[in-house]
Order: structure tokens, then sequence, then C-alpha cells
């Protein structure tokens, strides 16, 4: 069946460091794929998506491609700020039935 | 905006007891989700409806049961609550138009403990 594995965390980076979390996925068919952000107290947030290969998804200064031949989807940043600190979610998204299959989840902490 | 809003951000129940935790959205969508959200395991899918009375089955929904009387609201009740039903619920919705694009929007979650 389909699944997402994030790598583990926690990531703590230094303020302007360069992020990233890695993100792997197993899915029949043409998946989306997703970034949501759940920041300290609060609900999950959509970050970025993309839904065909090559496809780059891109907000607030993170960016994510669609990569099919290695079935990833890797978030970055090139310079992190301590209000990044929270916890990411790949996430893959079946075509038609709205469901979506979330990773473990990756913490992210940003000391100044 | 699309809100989704919560019945209670904090709940602490006692073993045995029935727990309703309530959820409303105001932008008409008819498809709604319930999550729960624990650590090392991400969110798993309880419940899900797409229309009014009608749910199906998620990946995890033993002690569970849900409602969906009206549009706007879908409430997940746990029967006989129990310590491992500890845990973040979160609810999300999303609409039919964009279901084959998978952009839920969620609440801001309801942190059960039952002692």
């Amino acid at each position: 069946g389909n699944s997402v594995t994030q790598m583990e965390g926690p990531v703590t980076l230094s303020e302007e460091a360069f992020l990233t979390i890695n993100c792997t996925y197993t899915a029949t068919g043409y998946p989306s794929l997703f970034w949501y952000v759940q920041y300290p107290g609060e609900g999950l947030q959509l970050l970025l998506k993309a839904t065909k290969a090559d496809d780059k998804g891109s907000n607030k200064g993170f960016e994510a491609t669609y990569r099919k031949e290695t079935t990833s989807f890797h978030l970055e940043k090139g310079s992190v700020q301590v209000s990044d600190s929270a916890v990411y979610f790949c996430a893959l998204g079946s075509s038609n039935t709205g469901k979506l299959i979330f990773g473990q989840g990756t913490t992210l902490q940003v000391k100044p | 905006d699309v809100k989704v809003t919560q019945s209670s951000r904090y709940l602490v129940k006692r073993t045995g007891e029935k727990v309703f935790l309530e959820c409303v959205q105001d932008m008409d969508h008819e498809n709604m989700f319930w999550y729960r959200q624990d650590p090392g395991l991400g969110l798993r899918l309880i419940y899900f409806s797409y229309d009014v009375k009608m749910k199906e089955k998620g990946d995890i929904p033993e002690g569970y049961s849900v409602s969906r009387e009206k549009k706007e609201r879908f409430s997940l009740i746990l029967e006989s609550a129990s310590t491992n039903q500890t845990s973040m619920y979160l609810c999300a919705s999303i609409g039919a138009s964009r279901r084959n694009y998978n952009e839920q929007f969620f609440g801001p979650g309801t942190r059960l403990t039952v002692l």
C-alpha cells in the first residue's frame, strides 16, 4: 500500500543554517505530495504541494521538488529562522478520495 | 479563509466515560476527517465522511464512532474512553471539487487525556 517515510527528528539548527528534511514515498499511480507544518499549539497548515513529477512547490522560502525517479519530496530552506521551529509532515494524497497518508513528522528546532 | 473549529482545546476524562469531540467547518465542505496524532506515528485516520449521514472507516476505527447529521458538523465519539485513547485529535475538511488535490484544512486540535 501507499506509505510515506520521513527522516527522524528532532533536527536542531542554528539560525541561518540550511535545512533539508528528507521524505520518500511508496505509491501506485501518480499521487500528489504535500508538506504540512504544525506550529506549537496549533493544527496543521499546508506549507506547499506538488501534483505531478518534476513540479516544485514553494512557500515562505521553503521548496520541495517531486522526484518520481527517486520517489522523493525533500523539503529545503536556504536560511532558517527561529520562527520556523515546528513539526513538519510530509503527506501523500491519493487521486480521487481526498484522503492523505502522513509521514511520522519531523520536529525542527532553530536556535538563535 | 476556511475555518475549522473544534469544541475544546484540552479535555480530561475518566476511563469508561463517553466522550464527544465536535468539529465544525464554515466553508460548506462535503468531506470531513478525524485523525489522531501521536509522537513518532504521525497522523492516523480514524473515520471520514463524504456527505451528511455518510461515514467510512479509516485506518484505526476501533473504539471510535462518528456522527454527521449536518454538513458542517462532524462528531467523533469515544463510547467508553480508555487510557490508550489519550492523544491529540485533529479534524480536517475539504470540498468535493478539490478532493482530487487533497488539500485538507485542519482545526487546531483537541488534546484529550484519559485518566
